[in-house]
């Protein structure tokens, strides 16, 4: 089973600054999706961003990008120029891209980091 | 173009009550996915459907059941609920493609449980 790994319970960054979110994660498929999910205090899940495992090149989002390493299995963001509606929780997460007989796998989430933005 | 919809928002139930959530998918979308999401954790799957049937299914007991109308809209029961089942409930649509990707899932609002 793939496990998420998000080692930060809280990071803090000043308005207009860079911080960058961690997530490990632990697989044996070489095909998958990782995702980067906000989920601000109205509980609505919102994509940040989407990487393919077999493309190289880190995928970006206007003031967020990825830096993805395959071999370490490791799926950083880092959010520039921060906003303060940038504050909420993110959560990391996983999806096989691997066909398992009735369908593709489910998401498989860390456990999330709350982002506060200092004014 | 409308997004995910859940209803309701918000549910109080007693515990050995049976619970049924509703959800409706985005526009042009075929799957739905339900998680449990516990206060303070990331959400965890419950199970996924596609033309109607259970495609599959993530670590919760046979309490938890669920059904896909051929509006693509899904509804997720529980039974015999228990304290531990508070939580909030999202669900997911998402496209399918051909027989062997998915395209990103996007979530609902949530509906808060909580049992007493």
């Amino acid at each position: 089973a793939q496990t998420v790994t998000q080692s930060q319970p809280e990071m803090s960054v000043q308005e207009a600054e860079t911080v960058t979110l961690s997530c490990t994660y632990d697989t044996s498929e070489s095909d998958y999706y990782l995702f980067w999910y906000k989920q601000p205090p109205s509980r609505q899940m919102i994509l940040v961003i989407r990487q393919e495992a077999y493309k190289q090149q880190n995928a970006t989002e206007n003031r967020f990008s990825v830096n993805f390493q395959k071999a370490a299995k490791s799926f950083s963001l880092k959010i520039s120029d921060s906003q303060l509606g940038d504050a909420a929780m993110y959560f990391c997460a996983y999806r096989s891209a691997v066909y398992s007989g009735g369908g593709a796998d489910g998401l498989t989430f860390g456990k999330g980091t709350h982002l506060i933005i200092q004014p | 173009d409308a997004g995910v919809t859940q209803s309701p928002t918000h549910l109080i139930k007693t515990r050995g009550q049976q619970v049924t959530l509703r959800c409706s998918p985005k526009s042009g979308h075929d799957t739905v996915s339900w998680y449990q999401q516990a206060l303070g954790q990331g959400p965890q799957f419950i199970f996924q459907y596609y033309e109607e049937e259970e495609r599959q299914r993530g670590n919760f007991p046979d309490r938890f059941s669920g059904h896909q109308f051929p509006n693509y809209s899904s509804e997720l029961n529980v039974n015999a609920l228990l304290l531990g089942d508070s939580a909030l409930y999202l669900c997911a649509s998402s496209l399918r493609i051909g027989t062997a990707r998915q395209e990103t899932q996007y979530f609902g609002p949530g509906t808060r449980l909580l049992v007493l």
